[in-house]
């Protein structure tokens, strides 16, 4: 167990819908990053927050947005969500606000998104 | 365009023996170069991180290179069990772009 919770672990949609992916990091970890991993693509990097802020961008569509709270949770919300979205969505921590260059990441479970 | 390359067919190595994965890269210069284990429908665990002046790193059973000239990583796993069975993920990162190959699969036979 990383530590990293996610929720929900499962989540079954349509095309066009809105939803929120949750993720709570490891306690004293200050940074989340958010990853999607699909078949054809792999393991994508999304973006990173640091203690509120924005930190790094990765290739996350416009559809998507993301925020870190002042818990130092963080929400990922996928907007006009298309078939091609349907992806196990992860959340890492990490302790301080580097770039990912040299930090470990600690990665929870995942969110499974199916859009049908 | 930047490109990273696992094997793509799974690995399957017998008990005891040395498995190696490789990683390879093209238009690309990292600063770092990490691997990840990932089991079925887990997030991936972190094993090593190596950076570029770096030509080898070690941790208990496993080894990494990083040979910068010819582009490639390997990752060493020795003395292998059937627990070290899994899918092995490398990561490149510079700055704030982190990149991660789609992983090789590995299967230690006993």
């Amino acid at each position: 167990d990383s530590g990293v919770t996610q929720t929900p672990k499962h989540l079954i949609t349509a095309t066009g819908q809105r939803v929120t992916l949750r993720c709570s990091p490891r306690s004293g970890d200050l940074s989340v990053y958010w990853y999607q991993q699909s078949l054809d693509q792999g393991l994508q990097f999304l973006i990173q927050y640091y203690n509120g802020e924005e930190r790094a961008k990765g290739n996350i569509l416009e559809r998507f947005s993301a925020q870190q709270f002042p818990d130092l949770h963080s929400e990922l919300n996928l907007s006009s969500l298309e078939l091609g979205d349907s992806a196990l969505y992860f959340c890492a921590s990490s302790v301080d606000g580097g770039s990912p260059s040299y930090n470990e990441q600690f990665f929870g479970p995942g969110t499974r998104l199916t859009v049908l | 365009s930047q490109k990273i390359e696992q094997n793509s067919e799974a690995l399957n190595i017998q008990e005891g023996k040395t498995a190696t994965l490789t990683c390879n890269y093209t238009n690309y210069s990292p600063a770092y170069l990490q691997w990840y284990r990932q089991d079925p429908g887990r997030g991936p665990v972190f094993l090593l991180l190596i950076r570029e002046n770096e030509k080898e790193k070690r941790k208990e059973r496993l080894k990494v290179t990083f040979d910068t000239t010819l582009k490639q990583s390997l990752f060493h796993i020795t003395a292998s069990q059937p627990a070290d069975s899994a899918t092995y993920l490398c990561a490149l990162l510079r700055d704030d772009k982190i990149i991660f190959g789609k992983g090789t699969r590995l299967h230690i036979l006993p």
